[in-house]
């Protein structure tokens, strides 16, 4: 099955300045990466996600890099906002087909002091 | 869009008793998932529903853990005997199916075994 390793485990940055995650994945087979957002007793929400088509997809002041052959893909937050605090957590289809069975990783909490 | 509704939000169980945790998915989605989170972690996958089939459980998935989708809309999972490590959120997601389609979670359900 998917593993997926994520680093770092904390994240703390300064208002502006710009956060990066990364996630390392097992399964060449893997075509879909999603990152979700988490806030504290909340769901995780969906904040942007890349298929394997691409090597990079941008929303915003958020974008998702991929590298199919390292097997590892990066969340890149610029202009961060203290609203932009809460645990991050990638995640890539176990089995590799691009269904909703997903396997996250252990997630990032990121915070961001004003 | 009214999103992926789960009730109730939170349970309070004595060990030993059984609870049942519902979920209702966004109207015209015929997938449906359920994981399971605990502090500090990302969501485990632990079964998903095409329709009313139930086409894959996770070995997470003990005995004692019962999903249903009876007519194809809403789902229930049902914890019998209830342990202190069952204390978790369990979250609903669903999605359109088939390749390449978002899941969308619901708020979740906290259980705490007591």
């Amino acid at each position: 099955g998917e593993n997926v390793e994520q680093h770092p485990s904390t994240l703390s940055v300064q208002e502006g300045d710009s956060a990066v995650i990364k996630c390392t994945y097992s399964d060449s087979a893997s075509n879909y990466f999603p990152w979700y957002k988490q806030e504290l007793g909340k769901r995780p929400q969906l904040i942007i996600d890349i298929r394997s088509n691409v090597g990079e997809k941008k929303d915003q002041r958020i974008a998702v890099t991929l590298n199919k052959t390292a097997k590892h893909f990066s969340l890149h937050i610029t202009e961060t906002q203290p609203e932009d605090s809460a645990v991050y957590f990638c995640a890539a289809p176990a089995g590799g087909t691009s269904y909703g069975k997903l396997t996250f990783g252990q997630g990032t909490i990121l915070t961001v002091h004003p | 869009d009214t999103g992926v509704s789960q009730d109730p939000r939170h349970k309070i169980t004595k060990r030993g008793q059984n609870v049942t945790f519902r979920c209702d998915p966004i109207s015209e989605h015929n997938r449906l998932y359920w994981y399971r989170q605990t502090l500090g972690q990302g969501p485990e996958f632990l079964t998903y529903f095409q329709n009313e089939a139930q086409l894959e459980k996770s070995r997470l998935l003990s005995d004692r853990f019962s999903a249903e989708r009876p007519k194809g809309s809403f789902s229930t999972l049902e914890i019998q005997r209830t342990e202190q490590g069952d204390s978790a959120m369990y979250l609903c997601a669903s999605s359109l199916g088939g390749k390449g389609h978002t899941i969308y979670f619901g708020e979740g359900s906290w259980l705490t075994v007591v």
